[in-house]
């Protein structure tokens, strides 16, 4: 099974700063058929189901604000929320798709305001 | 709109069964995989099950295999998912979701629509 790790497991980011988080495959997602990458973000507020953000790990789904972004291939994939917004306080999970089942997620990060 | 809303879960006692129920509307039902993902008290996001569009093929999580089934009724735009033998370790909200479709119409995609979930807890 892939192995999803994602760091840190909590971030405390101010309004308007930067917030990254990083996600981490036990084996690549890149398919070289057609060089995508196999991973999606999802972003979950308390009570709620999870939001499809980001997949093929930057592609931004419609409707999410470009401060929004996603990166990396292979093994090494990053969530980045330019501007950080009060609305965007939730946890986030990234998630494999690659190859047969089980379709793995990341333990999580909680993003707080600081 | 797409819609996905879950039912039937409840408390129930170790070693009892359950059967979850999501119906679906907003789209067509038929040509989607299917999943269940399930989420335990304060903690992460577990894949359970998927289901393919005619029911032809499905795959579960190693920890739900043999007490778990998920079925599905196209003619009623529903997803079930059985669950027998259950364990205090599945006490969870279970979420019915959608996976993205594509050309080939398999299952390696993104879930693009979830529903709000159900709650189910194992407990004497």
């Amino acid at each position: 099974d892939i192995v999803m790790t994602q760091s840190p497991d909590s971030l405390a980011v101010s309004l308007g700063e930067r917030a990254t988080i990083n996600c981490k495959s036990s084996q690549s997602l890149l398919f070289s058929s057609n060089n995508n990458n196999y991973l999606a973000w999802y972003q979950q507020k308390p009570g709620q189901p999870p939001k499809l953000l980001i997949y093929w790990a930057s592609t931004r789904e419609s409707g999410v604000p470009d401060r929004f972004s996603g990166s990396g291939s292979g093994t090494d994939f990053t969530l980045t929320i330019s501007g950080l917004q009060a609305e965007d306080v939730a946890v986030y999970y990234c998630q494999q798709y690659y190859g047969s089942p089980p379709f793995t997620f990341g333990q999580g990060t909680k993003l707080v305001i600081k | 709109e797409v819609q996905l809303v879950e039912s039937g879960g409840g408390l129930v006692l170790p070693g009892g069964s359950l059967r979850l129920s999501c119906a679906a509307s907003g789209f067509t039902f038929s040509n989607y995989w299917m999943s269940w993902v399930r989420q335990a008290p304060g903690k992460g996001l577990e894949w359970v099950a998927n289901m393919k569009q005619d029911g032809s093929q499905k795959f579960y999580v190693d920890s739900v295999k043999g007490r778990f089934t998920i079925s599905r009724d196209n003619a009623k735009s529903s997803l079930y998912l059985e669950m027998n033998s259950l364990r205090a370790e599945d006490t969870a909200v279970y979420f019915c979701a959608r996976i993205h479709y594509y050309d080939s119409g398999g299952y390696n995609r993104w879930w693009d629509s979830w529903g709000q979930g159900t709650q189910v807890t194992v407990s004497s």
